[in-house]
């Protein structure tokens, strides 16, 4: 079935260091996919996004890259800072039906430390 | 801009109980979500409504869980009777209508609930 997953739940770093998270996805159906940033007792912030056309695409300080033959996203980020501390999800929309407004299915989520 | 407001941000009942979430998302945006995150895992869609019709429901458990968005705009979420596995973060959010494009989709903070 229909699955996103991370493959480290936790990923500690000093600041200034880059961070880099993980996804994988098993849905093949899957044309676009976004990241977001939750904050304790906070709704996830959207972060970046790339559609399935797409290999990668930056934001400031932020790069997303897509690998569609091993169904893999991850999350760069560059001259991490403490207030980069988060949990961040990525997630997937699966474009069944030719309707654009697909559901999201969200991975598990991975926790972001940022040591000062 | 505003984002989407959610309250209460808290809420404390019985199992048994009733309990109702209203959402009000940004203005303008046609399509509206209600999630459901327990914790330490990704949100999970309960409900989509474009516009004041429904999308998708589901993943919406509807022998106890019911939700309205009245007029296209404001919408709430019920719960009657609740069970201790309610008990988790109920966000909403909500994109605008753009054919063919991406999906964004902005939450608010989350309403909170534990069953007890």
């Amino acid at each position: 079935g229909e699955s996103v997953g991370l493959h480290l739940p936790t990923l500690s770093v000093q600041e200034g260091d880059n961070s880099i998270i993980n996804c994988a996805y098993s849905n093949s159906a899957s044309d676009y996919f976004i990241w977001y940033k939750q904050e304790s007792g906070k709704g996830p912030q959207f972060i970046i996004d790339i559609r399935s056309n797409m290999d990668k695409r930056q934001g400031q300080r932020v790069t997303v890259l897509l690998n569609k033959t091993v169904k893999h996203l991850s999350l760069q980020i560059a001259a991490t800072q403490p207030g980069d501390s988060a949990v961040y999800f990525c997630a997937e929309r699966s474009n069944a039906g030719g309707t654009s407004y697909g559901k999201l299915t969200f991975g598990q989520g991975t926790i972001l430390t940022v040591h000062p | 801009e505003a984002g989407v407001a959610q309250s209460p941000r808290y809420k404390i009942i019985e199992k048994r109980q009733s309990v109702a979430f209203w959402c009000n998302p940004i203005s303008g945006h046609a399509t509206l979500y209600w999630y459901q995150q327990i914790l330490g895992q990704g949100p999970k869609l309960l409900i989509q409504f474009q516009n004041n019709g429904v999308v998708d429901d589901s993943q919406l458990p509807k022998d106890r869980f019911s939700a309205e968005r009245l007029k296209g705009v404001d919408s709430t979420l019920k719960i009657q009777p609740a069970k201790l596995e309610d008990s988790a973060v109920y966000l909403c959010a909500s994109s605008p209508l753009i054919a063919g494009a991406k999906n964004i989709q902005y939450f608010g903070a989350g309403t909170r609930l534990s069953v007890l």
